[in-house]
């Protein structure tokens, strides 16, 4: 069985700040680790994905992310967001064929 | 490349009436695709697994003749709501699996049933 915990469900930021979105997650095997993101009354899209290799994923518009095995967890960050980063963000899970996904985490930036 | 095309984005039904959503593998074949329903302010729940050729793996809980879903081809899938009822309103969202690792999700669809 897998699970995703996504600690925070809003964070609130001032446009141009730096941005940590936690995940932490629980799998019995080798995982596979996604973060989306969903603006409102749209699907999902890949921000980022970490597979193998390297621990630390960069993805589009500036996000990256890092793997901690030993911790469980697969933090999304970004040194300064903009106001158009305000989204809905997902964390996700996968053994490689279905996915689990978190509750999302509300990033709203502020200007 | 790896585009999910999921129509239509919004559907306004009379309760009682069936509604088809189409969710297609534009540039890939698909054999696998998922169906989601996702509440405001929620997660993903994933309703049912798709399979290219054969019978959908429903996820407990969800009515199998209520939300029927058709994988008749590698590049589409097709959920229908049957006989809707104003607690089906949601967003219904497809995925397919290109390779490992690899979901793409389509738009998703605003179900209101009035």
């Amino acid at each position: 069985a897998q699970s995703v915990t996504q600690l925070d469900s809003q964070v609130p930021v001032f446009e141009e700040a730096p941005v940590e979105l936690r995940c932490n997650y629980s799998s019995s095997v080798s995982v596979y680790l996604f973060w989306y993101v969903q603006y409102p009354n749209q699907g999902l899209q890949l921000l980022l994905k970490y597979l193998s290799g390297s621990t630390l994923v960069k993805g589009i518009n500036g996000f990256e992310a890092e793997f901690n095995k030993s911790q469980t967890s697969f933090h999304l960050r970004k040194p300064s967001v903009h106001i158009s980063d305000t989204a809905e963000y997902f964390c996700a899970v996968s053994d490689g064929y279905i996915p689990t996904f978190g509750r999302g985490t509300s990033l709203i930036v502020h200007p | 490349g790896a585009v999910v095309s999921q129509h239509p984005s919004r559907v306004i039904c009379k309760s009682g009436t069936s509604v088809k959503i189409e969710c297609r593998s534009l540039d890939f074949q698909a054999t696998t695709m998922f169906w989601y329903r996702q509440f405001p302010k929620q997660s993903l729940m994933l309703m049912a697994t798709s399979n290219e050729g054969s019978k959908a793996t429903y996820e407990q809980g969800v009515e199998k003749d209520k939300f029927l879903i058709n994988h008749a081809s590698l590049t589409l899938s097709t959920l229908t709501v049957t006989s809707a009822h104003p607690e089906d309103s949601s967003f219904y969202i497809c995925s397919a699996i290109r390779d490992v690792g690899g979901y793409t999700f389509g738009s998703g669809t605003r179900l209101t049933v009035v």
